[in-house]
């Protein structure tokens, strides 16, 4: 067990819609990660958030958005789904010093969203 | 952006062999990280290792900062060590925040 919680494990909607997937990264850790992997992608950086701000952006969608709440846990919201949305989402979190080292990432066990 | 090489995509060893996986990178880093991806999909670290060498058990690595390369080594392989490997690095250089970039993996199968 990693110490990091994502909701929910599982996730089937269909076109169109708009989901809402949940991070509570392990006690202490101010760094959370949101990571896709799909099976021609790979695993991919989407976005990062340090004590509540935005720190770094990769690949991430115009479509998607997330944050980062005052009690650390984070949510990534994506919307108006596509079928390539389907895929596994991961959050990671890690100590994440104010100074840029971050520190050892850990992984959730992912979310796995199906879009029909 | 900095580029990570695993080699070989894809391995199959029969139980108890011995195997090395490879992790070739563009740049210095700050961060190396090992990480196996079992068959649930569950991605489990195994070592946070920028430079130098660890083990623990049957596993162990070397990163060899200066020649922007680390090795895995899995000894005596059992079945449940199959899954896909990743190395991980965070690019060091002024603005880098600890996000990981992933190699594409190697695939082990053990046969029992």
């Amino acid at each position: 067990d990693s110490g990091v919680t994502q909701t929910p494990k599982h996730l089937i909607t269909a076109t169109g819609q708009r989901v809402t997937l949940r991070c509570s990264p392990r006690s202490g850790d101010l760094s959370v990660y949101w990571y896709q992997q799909s099976l021609d992608q790979g695993l991919q950086f989407l976005i990062q958030y340090y004590n509540g701000e935005e720190r770094a952006k990769g690949n991430i969608l115009e479509r998607f958005s997330a944050q980062q709440f005052p009690d650390l846990h984070s949510e990534l919201n994506l919307s108006s789904l596509e079928l390539g949305d389907s895929a596994l989402y991961f959050c990671a979190s890690s100590v994440g010093l104010a100074d840029g080292w971050a520190g050892e990432l850990f992984f959730g066990e992912g979310s796995r969203l199906t879009v029909l | 952006g900095i580029q990570v090489e695993q080699s070989p995509p894809d391995l199959i060893l029969q139980e108890g062999a011995n195997s090395t996986l490879r992790c070739n990178f563009s740049d210095s880093v700050n961060n190396l990280q090992w990480f196996h991806q079992n068959p649930w999909g569950q991605l489990i670290n195994l070592f946070y290792i920028p430079s130098g060498t660890k083990q623990n058990g049957r596993l162990s690595a070397t990163t060899v900062a200066t020649e922007r390369y680390s090795l895995l080594y899995i000894s005596s392989s059992q079945t449940t060590d199959s899954g896909v490997y990743f190395c991980a690095v965070d690019e060091n250089y002024g603005g880098s925040q600890g996000n990981l970039i992933f190699g594409k993996g190697t695939k082990l199968s053990v046969k029992p």
